[in-house]
């Protein structure tokens, strides 16, 4: 079965600065990879994906995700933050075989100082 | 138009009614899904229906009950609600071929006082 975790329930970065998210996958086959954002009381929107073409995936609003195989990792990055990309951070994972079960990890909350 | 739409939106009831929560997509999906977001954020796969049919049934208390009339349409009934039950509940769906990204409606808070 697919699981992921997620570094550090709460990151907080300053306005302008890097900001990077961690997630480490563990998957018996090879995955899947998501990264979804959430705003405050709305559903899950999705960032980017991974589904084995390019290890390097850009997605909305300036983040980017390097898939290593090596090291298990997908983590989220952006060069620098903004105010508005505070939100919840989600990274997920699913199966190519079997799709329609989506794994999330537990959540990084963001916060961007001003 | 909203693709995933999810209602009602806000539902405080008392231990021990019974409630339903209503999903449509008007994307074309052939997958919908229900997942439960509890307090620390954390989310979890409750069901998922292909085509009417239900391909995930995770270890949820069989108060818990989908329906899918047709591919457009996942509804969840709960039963005897407990406080435990209190959460965000999230529909979503999926095009098969996608690789499974999913599309989330705006989540129905559900509070059992």
């Amino acid at each position: 079965a697919q699981s992921v975790t997620q570094l550090g329930s709460h990151v907080s970065v300053s306005e302008g600065a890097l900001v990077l998210l961690r997630c480490n996958y563990s998957s018996s086959v090879p995955p899947y990879l998501f990264w979804y954002v959430q705003y405050p009381n709305q559903g899950l929107q999705l960032l980017l994906k991974y589904t084995s073409a390019a290890t390097l995936v850009k997605g909305i609003n300036g983040f980017e995700a390097e898939f290593k195989k090596s090291e298990t990792s997908f983590h989220l990055t952006k060069p620098s933050a903004h105010m508005s990309d505070a939100a919840e951070y989600f990274c997920a994972v699913s199966d190519p075989n079997n799709n329609n079960d989506m794994r999330f990890g537990a959540g990084t909350r963001l916060t961007v100082k001003p | 138009d909203t693709a995933v739409s999810q209602t009602p939106k806000y539902l405080v009831t008392q231990m021990g009614n019974d409630k339903s929560i209503k999903c449509e997509q008007n994307l074309g999906h052939d997958t919908m899904y229900w997942y439960k977001q509890d307090s620390k954020k954390f989310l979890k796969i409750m069901f998922s229906y292909n085509n009417k049919e239900l391909i995930i049934n995770e270890t949820v208390p069989n108060r818990f009950s989908p329906k899918s009339p047709d591919k457009a349409h996942l509804n969840l009934h709960i039963n005897s609600l407990e406080l435990g039950d209190s959460a965000v509940y999230f529909c979503a769906s999926s095009r098969r071929g996608s690789a499974g990204e999913l599309f989330f409606g705006e989540g129905s808070r559900l509070t059992v006082l």
